[in-house]
């Protein structure tokens, strides 16, 4: 079965840097989450879409903003990356309220 | 207060043995609960989901919900040392809006 899938898996920046993440949901799917996850903590909810509108908003840092496409892939965006913003992000999609996530993208800034 | 409260452990059980992982959530009004298992470096995975009062059996794991006392946990009998892992329990909060909110997480360490 066709899973949410996320690129890159590995990306590095330097601090100051722009970065952008992309998920693709499972097909069908109609909501798109965002979440933060530092060395041993848990995922934190940054932003959610449904139906390729913005629906919840978290932890996000005004430097962070995210859209959902026509498609319904959908982009992080990050800029003035700062070291603190390293850490896993992981895209989850759900059709009904049981979300599935991605691999993740593992963000090293430097 | 956080919304999704657990226990971070380490939670150690012998093989076998029957596992207790417990959450508890803030939110009154909030419908949808579940648990995901977490290896390190990897991303969340879903093992159960539950919506209404009472138990939810799925193979060696067992969901149970008690609204009235905003409390959900999940049983894993048998425990096999592949369950040691990280177990998430995470709340969709009431309103209709769609932010899946996690609590800490649970260390589960299942030694032979």
């Amino acid at each position: 079965a066709a899973g949410v899938i996320q690129s890159p898996r590995h990306l590095i920046k330097e601090k100051r840097e722009t970065a952008t993440l992309k998920c693709y949901p499972i097909p069908r799917h109609d909501t798109v989450y965002w979440y933060q996850q530092g060395p041993g903590q848990d995922p934190q909810f940054l932003i959610s879409f449904y139906e390729k509108m913005q629906s919840d908003k978290g932890s996000i840092p005004d430097r962070f903003s995210a859209q959902q496409f026509s498609d319904y892939h959908s982009e992080l965006n990050m800029s003035s990356l700062e070291l603190g913003d390293s850490a896993l992000y992981f895209c989850a999609s759900s059709s009904d309220s049981e979300a599935f996530f991605g691999q993740g993208t593992r963000l090293t800034v430097v | 207060q956080k919304e999704v409260e657990q226990n971070s452990g380490p939670l150690s059980v012998p093989e076998g043995a029957i596992a207790s992982l417990n959450c508890t959530y803030s939110d009154r009004g909030s419908q949808s609960f579940f648990w995901y298992r977490q290896y390190s470096g990897k991303s969340p995975e879903l093992i159960m989901s539950i919506y209404s009062n009472g138990d939810k059996e799925d193979g060696r794991f067992t969901a149970q919900l008690n609204k009235a006392s905003q409390y959900v946990s999940l049983l894993i009998r048998d425990s096999q040392p592949s369950d040691s892992a990280t177990y998430l329990c995470a709340v969709n909060l009431f309103g209709g809006y769609n932010k899946l909110i996690f609590g800490a997480g649970t260390r589960l360490a299942v030694h032979p």
